[in-house]
């Protein structure tokens, strides 16, 4: 079964402070995959990155960046420079086997910043 | 290109009424989902459909839920009786191929039972 935790159910930031929200995550499968969504005030989610179980290279777009370690099951995102249009919902999420079945998401974490 | 649509976008009935929303996915997308969205919680998966089969539906709770894929576009997702408890947004989403894809996420419909 899967299974992904996000331990910090608040955070509030001053804007252009940095930011990092958790996610640790459980799987039996070899091949995974793993997800960021953002769910902003008006309730859309949106998709932010995928990351397959065998790419751990980090990745950087923009302000946002992408910590993926095997060996703490850990996919961490970190905001640099932090703005009020950052403030939402974020989940992580995962989806197990090598068609991506057993999707799962975190509880989320709201991301308030400051102005 | 059209995103995920949609309805109703709002809902509100009674208990042991039954209800019915609308999703249409994606033009070209193979795989559909339905989640449930309780307020302040993650989307939980109902049910995933890749083209018109299902591939998970363990939590679906089949005594009152149920949904089809129409011909593998469409879908309607269905409850039969209402209880408070589905009081929650219900939200399509879609993935080109299957689950290892991105989703796409409709707006959403919120279902208040009273």
């Amino acid at each position: 079964a899967q299974k992904v935790t996000q331990a910090q159910t608040e955070i509030s930031v001053v804007e252009k402070e940095d930011v990092t929200l958790d996610c640790v995550y459980e799987t039996r499968d070899t091949t995974y995959y793993l997800f960021w969504y953002k769910q902003p005030p008006s309730g859309e989610l949106v998709f932010l990155i995928r990351r397959n179980s065998f790419d751990e290279q980090n990745e950087i777009s923009g302000r946002y960046s992408w910590n993926f370690q095997k060996s703490t099951s850990s996919f961490n995102f970190t905001i640099t420079a932090s703005q009020v249009v950052d403030s939402a919902v974020y989940f992580c999420a995962l989806s197990g086997g090598r068609t991506g079945n057993q999707f799962y998401f975190g509880t989320g974490t709201s991301l308030t910043v400051i102005p | 290109e059209a995103g995920v649509a949609q309805s109703p976008r709002y809902k509100i009935i009674e208990k042991r009424q039954s209800v019915a929303f609308w999703c249409n996915p994606i033009s070209g997308h193979a795989t559909l989902y339905w989640y449930q969205q309780i307020l302040g919680q993650g989307p939980k998966l109902l049910i995933q459909f890749q083209n018109n089969g299902v591939v998970d539906d363990s939590q679906l709770p089949k005594d009152r839920f149920s949904a089809e894929r129409l011909k593998g576009v469409d879908s309607t997702l269905k409850i039969q009786p209402a209880k408070l408890e589905d009081s929650a947004v219900y939200l399509c989403a879609s993935s080109l191929f299957d689950g290892s894809y991105e989703q796409y996420f409709g707006p959403g419909t919120r279902l208040t039972v009273t």
